[in-house]
């Protein structure tokens, strides 16, 4: 089976970095995903990792260790409308996307 | 704008019944995802279609069921609601099933479920 760790909830101000982590545990793996969603709204691609390193995409950048079984997604340059929830979610050996419980990031001003 | 379509976007019904979800790929995708999503459990894959076959199955309720068609929209079914089962249904797309790894799920709106 597959374990998705990622903190609640975090806060961060306007203007900042933030990074939000993920660790996995998996039976195989095909990749690592990372999805934004707004409340009440579909969640959105924001990034791909399978290989160890890191993508980045302007403000967004994302880092994959498989070794350590652990990513995280950065953020620079905080805006309000980064307030959303943001998901981790890997492909392990059967393919399908199982998605973390999110975490539900709040930027202030 | 995913191009995802998923139909209808809110649906409150009664225990016991059962109800018929619709979604419409991205055109050029193959393979459709069925996820519910609730507030104590995040987002929980169901069942996965890919090109009118069913491909992978989920913690999906023996009171559920899917079908993917010709056209290869997708129609989840719901029977002998409980209230536990309300929750946001999504819909997704992707071009592929398994080999391309990289092919990123594209997402519907969702359709909400309320059991009363």
């Amino acid at each position: 089976g597959q374990n998705i760790d990622q903190p609640t909830e975090m806060t961060a101000t306007e203007g900042a970095i933030v990074q939000i982590n993920c660790t996995y545990q998996t039976s195989g793996f095909n990749g690592l995903f990372w999805y934004q969603q707004h409340a009440g709204e579909a969640p959105t691609f924001l990034s791909y990792n399978v290989l160890d390193g890191l993508e980045e995409k302007g403000r967004f950048s994302s880092f994959l260790s498989r070794s350590k079984g652990y990513s995280y997604l950065l953020l620079k340059e905080l805006q309000m409308k980064d307030s959303a929830s943001y998901l981790c979610a890997v492909k392990g050996g059967s393919y399908i996307p199982t998605f973390g419980r999110g975490t539900s990031l709040i930027v202030h001003p | 704008d995913s191009g995802v379509t998923q139909t209808p976007k809110h649906l409150i019904t009664a225990t016991g019944q059962r109800v018929t979800l619709r979604c419409s790929p991205r055109s050029g995708d193959l393979s459709v995802y069925w996820y519910q999503q609730s507030l104590d459990q995040g987002l929980q894959f169901l069942i996965q279609y890919y090109n009118g076959e069913e491909r992978a199955k989920g913690n999906i309720l023996e009171r559920f069921s899917a079908q993917q068609f010709p056209d290869l929209h997708s129609e989840l079914n719901l029977s002998s609601l409980e209230l536990g089962d309300s929750a946001l249904y999504f819909c997704a797309s992707s071009v592929s099933g398994e080999g391309s790894s990289g092919s990123p799920l594209h997402f519907g709106n969702g359709t909400r479920l309320t059991v009363t």
